[in-house]
């Protein structure tokens, strides 16, 4: 099955700064990573996702970009602000297929003033 | 969010006992799933079903069971509850087999088994 690392465990900023968070997966066969934000107390819920046939994905502030040959992907979020403290979750597909996903241990950002 | 909902929202059990949570759908979902969340260990795949009566194991599905009768509905039982099962625990549906392969999550159950 899937392997997915996720690093760092914790990360702080400061407000308008940039943040970065990266996965490496093992099955090379993967093809589908997402990112999910939990915020305190939430349900974790999809911010961005990208599929290998793409190496970069932005949507406004945030970021994916995916390295399929050394297998790692990273998130990129750009003049943070508070709310986006949070967890961030990376995720590959467990199998294969993005039917199962295999999650990271999680990233806790937090953004200070 | 999604049309899911999650009941209980929260228990608290004693060792031994059974339990049962139940996951509910209004989205007619065909993929249903039940994580775990505990610290240091992020979300962790217990069962997954892809469609009525059809179910498989996650990565830590010792100690539980699973059940879809219906569409819109995944149960999930702690046939006698331990406190290593102490955690959180998410429902989440996806509409695989589409292009759409984002999983929607329901707002989770704490339960503590004393």
């Amino acid at each position: 099955g899937e392997n997915v690392e996720q690093h760092p465990s914790t990360l702080s900023v400061q407000e308008g700064d940039s943040a970065v968070i990266k996965c490496t997966y093992s099955d090379s066969a993967s093809n589908y990573f997402p990112w999910y934000k939990q915020e305190l107390g939430k349900r974790p819920q999809l911010i961005i996702d990208i599929r290998s046939n793409v190496g970069e994905k932005k949507d406004q502030r945030i970021a994916v970009t995916l390295n399929k040959t050394a297998k790692h992907f990273s998130l990129h979020i750009t003049e943070t602000q508070p709310e986006d403290s949070a967890v961030y979750f990376c995720a590959a597909p467990s199998t294969g297929t993005a039917s199962k996903l295999t999650f990271g241990t999680g990233t806790r950002l937090q953004v200070t003033l | 969010d999604a049309g899911i909902t999650q009941s209980p929202r929260h228990k608290v059990t004693e060792t031994g006992t059974p339990v049962t949570l139940r996951c509910h759908q209004t989205e007619n979902h065909r993929y249903m799933y039940w994580y775990r969340q505990d610290p240091g260990h992020g979300l962790r795949l217990i069962h997954y079903s892809y469609g009525v009566k059809d179910t498989d194991k996650g990565e830590v599905s010792d100690g539980y069971s699973v059940s879809r009768s219906k569409t819109e509905d995944f149960l999930l039982t702690l046939e006698s509850a331990t406190s290593s099962q102490t955690s959180v625990y998410f429902c989440a549906i996806s509409e695989y087999g589409t292009q759409n392969y984002e999983q929607y999550f329901g707002p989770g159950t704490r339960l503590t088994v004393t």
